[in-house]
């Protein structure tokens, strides 16, 4: 148990359309990351979000964003679904930005058609 | 860009063998982590060892970490048919927030 949901677990989108994904993290998580990971990859990290503000972000565009709220809940919104957005989404919470372990949910597979 | 290489990329092993795999990244690191992933499910996160550690042990799990090599190995030993699963390493870059993650190592643990 990481203390760590997703919602939902599965989803199913035709390509233009826009999906939230949401993330709940236990207290004391004040970071989290949200990481895409294509069917035989690693996760590719996306962005991250400290203290409700975005501190990072990786090689996604901007249709890609988020949001953190004080509750230590999350979303991760994507605008223009493209078909290589198919993947599993990960959001992970953390104790502080860095050097600490990162929790993960058990992810949303995200199917675009 | 990937900073980790797990290798091998896939194992296959009976059940009560050791299983080793390694991982090497190409930057110095705050940390490393390990993980095991079930089926494209969740992650699950296995040992953190930090830059300035050499080894640490949890359970059936024992991880090194050689900074001047910029490699670790994850050795699970008396492996079970349950320890089937894709591990990942991740590693966070000094002065950065990002774990950068490898494309994992296939693990199937036969019984």
């Amino acid at each position: 148990e990481t203390g760590v949901t997703q919602s939902p677990t599965h989803l199913i989108k035709t390509r233009g359309q826009q999906v939230t994904l949401r993330c709940s993290s236990q207290s004391g998580h004040n970071t989290v990351s949200w990481y895409q990971q294509a069917l035989g990859q690693g996760p590719q990290f996306i962005f991250q979000y400290y203290r409700e503000e975005e501190n990072g972000r990786g090689n996604f565009p901007p249709r890609f964003s988020g949001l953190q709220f004080p509750n230590y809940s999350s979303e991760l919104n994507v605008n223009a679904l493209e078909l290589d957005d198919s993947a599993l989404y990960l959001c992970a919470g953390h104790r502080g930005q860095s050097n600490t372990e990162a929790f993960f949910g058990q992810g949303t597979r995200l199917t675009v058609v | 860009s990937q900073q980790g290489e797990e290798d091998p990329q896939a194992l296959s092993i009976q059940e009560g063998e050791n299983a080793t795999m390694n991982c090497s990244y190409k930057t110095s690191i705050n940390n490393l982590q390990w993980y095991r992933q079930n089926s494209g499910r969740g992650l699950v996160h296995l040992i953190l060892i930090r830059s300035n550690e050499r080894e640490k042990h949890s359970g059936r799990l024992r991880v090194t970490l050689d900074t001047s090599k910029k490699s670790s190995s994850l050795l699970i030993t008396a492996s079970r048919a349950a320890d089937t699963a894709s591990y990942f390493c991740a590693t966070l870059p000094s002065g950065t927030y990002k774990y950068i993650f490898g494309t994992g190592t296939r693990l199937k643990v036969l019984a």
